[in-house]
């Protein structure tokens, strides 16, 4: 069974268009985040939503917009894309958003922007 | 100056050897320090925690901190193939709500059969 899951894996697209990627966990956790992680494997927080309420959202264009519509689901639509929005993006969950709470990642999702 | 430290290597020993993988960081205010693995493209994995001084056994894994010095280390003993991954050190601020993950930028090991 997968615990935290992402689509599409792949996402190969042109600059100037607008994509989502979606993260769905089974794991009945109340937290969740997105990550970005560069060519530098360089991993940093963007968002993260507890129980549906955004709690961290961290310095990033505002062309990024996550969307929570139940606990088990964070989405992150991006608008606009440019050549430096491509990354690997992950998502993960917590079982709440303690300091002593494990985080799950998913596989990733490979955007490509050309 | 980052907030956490880490060679990103690359950093090649043979099968059997005893590896040693560092960070180091800035804010006083990280209480809880995790090692996490991340194989070639596959999300990262938990593999040690801690929030204390000293040291924390888990098998062929060691984590050490040293909170005065800013330091921490996971030692690997008897190294495999399998441990060829990337290793990132992530810290966290302990007593806040909203607590967010800093990771360091990962040191890539190799382990030579």
């Amino acid at each position: 069974d997968t615990a935290v899951s992402q689509t599409p894996k792949y996402l190969v697209t042109q600059m100037g268009n607008d994509k989502s990627i979606k993260c769905e966990q089974n794991l009945g956790h109340d937290t969740m985040y997105w990550y970005k992680q560069d060519s530098k494997k360089f991993l940093k927080i963007m968002f993260s939503y507890n129980n549906k309420e955004l709690i961290i959202n961290e310095t990033v264009p505002n062309r990024f917009s996550p969307k929570s519509p139940d606990k088990a689901h964070l989405n992150l639509h991006i608008n606009s894309l440019e050549l430096g929005d491509s990354a690997v993006y992950f998502c993960a969950s917590s079982p709440s958003s303690g300091s002593t709470d494990t985080q799950y990642f998913g596989p990733g999702t490979r955007l490509t922007v050309l | 100056q980052k907030e956490v430290e880490q060679d990103p290597g690359p950093l090649s020993v043979p099968e059997g050897a005893i590896v040693s993988l560092n960070c180091t960081y800035s804010n006083s205010a990280f209480q809880y320090f995790m090692w996490y693995r991340q194989y070639s493209r596959k999300g990262p994995e938990l593999l040690m925690y801690t929030y204390s001084s000293g040291n924390k056994e888990d098998g062929r894994f060691t984590a050490q901190v040293d909170k005065s010095s800013k330091y921490i280390s996971l030692f690997i003993r008897d190294s495999q193939p399998s441990d060829s991954a990337t290793y990132l050190c992530a810290m966290k601020i302990s007593g806040s709500s909203a607590s967010k993950i800093i990771f360091g930028s990962g040191t890539r090991l190799s382990i030579r059969p």
